[in-house]
């Protein structure tokens, strides 16, 4: 089952728009709620994350936007650029026995036109 | 600092072939994690170690062993390869405490025929 649900697959924003990523959750024990970049054949890595005690996070031209008591969340990229063109992926973490797991939404397939 | 890094990059195999996927941190991180990659279906936890010398499954630990040869090393082996196993795989590492960045390797793109 997918506990992280991420919306949608694609996206494509004009140079300057807003880009826009969707995700939601299911298991209440999630309890930091990062989100990664990706670029084609490189690793993820960390964007910026939130933890549940606050509603919004704003680094830069990227903010999260956090909703508990729906279990949503979403990544808004402010004055998108040909550079943000990546894979995005919306996560959720939780305490596993003496270690934490992140679960990973599907992902989304940011591209910027010039 | 390499960071994360994981060999081979690539690697083709046929059914049945067994392999190792190797994985090593320079970071001192206690937890080190095996993930593979599908299309439309994000990342999937395989295994992960919390310490050196423990192991947990994840997700989807079916057809695979991992060993936390020590706090730097984490190998993944295919003892039996199938097709359904084509897939990228990346390992990462990460500190103790609760909120800390998981950082991720290069990625293994494993091609099983």
């Amino acid at each position: 089952q997918q506990q992280v649900k991420q919306s949608p697959q694609s996206l494509i924003v004009q140079k300057g728009g807003i880009s826009i990523i969707n995700c939601a959750y299911e298991n209440t024990a999630f309890d930091y709620f990062p989100w990664y970049q990706q670029f084609p054949g490189k690793g993820p890595a960390l964007l910026i994350a939130i933890r549940p005690d606050v509603s919004e996070k704003k680094e830069g031209r990227f903010t999260i936007s956090f909703n508990k008591s729906a279990k949503q969340f979403s990544l808004h990229i402010m004055d998108s650029q040909p550079g943000d063109s990546a894979t995005y992926f919306c996560a959720a973490s939780r305490r596993s026995g003496s270690a934490r797991q992140l679960t990973f939404g599907s992902g989304t397939q940011l591209t910027v036109l010039p | 600092n390499a960071g994360v890094t994981q060999t081979p990059k690539f690697q083709v195999l046929k059914t049945g072939q067994s392999m190792t996927l190797q994985c090593a941190q320079d970071m001192n991180h206690n937890s080190m994690y095996w993930y593979r990659q599908d299309p439309g279906m994000g990342l999937r936890l395989i295994y992960y170690s919390a310490s050196e010398g423990t192991t947990d499954k994840g997700e989807v630990p079916n057809g695979y062993n991992v060993s936390r040869l020590n706090k730097r090393e984490f190998s993944l082996r295919l003892e039996s390869a199938a097709p359904s196993q084509t897939s990228v795989y990346f390992c990462a590492s990460k500190a103790g405490g609760s909120y800390n960045e998981q950082f991720f390797g290069p990625g293994t793109r494993l091609t099983v025929l």
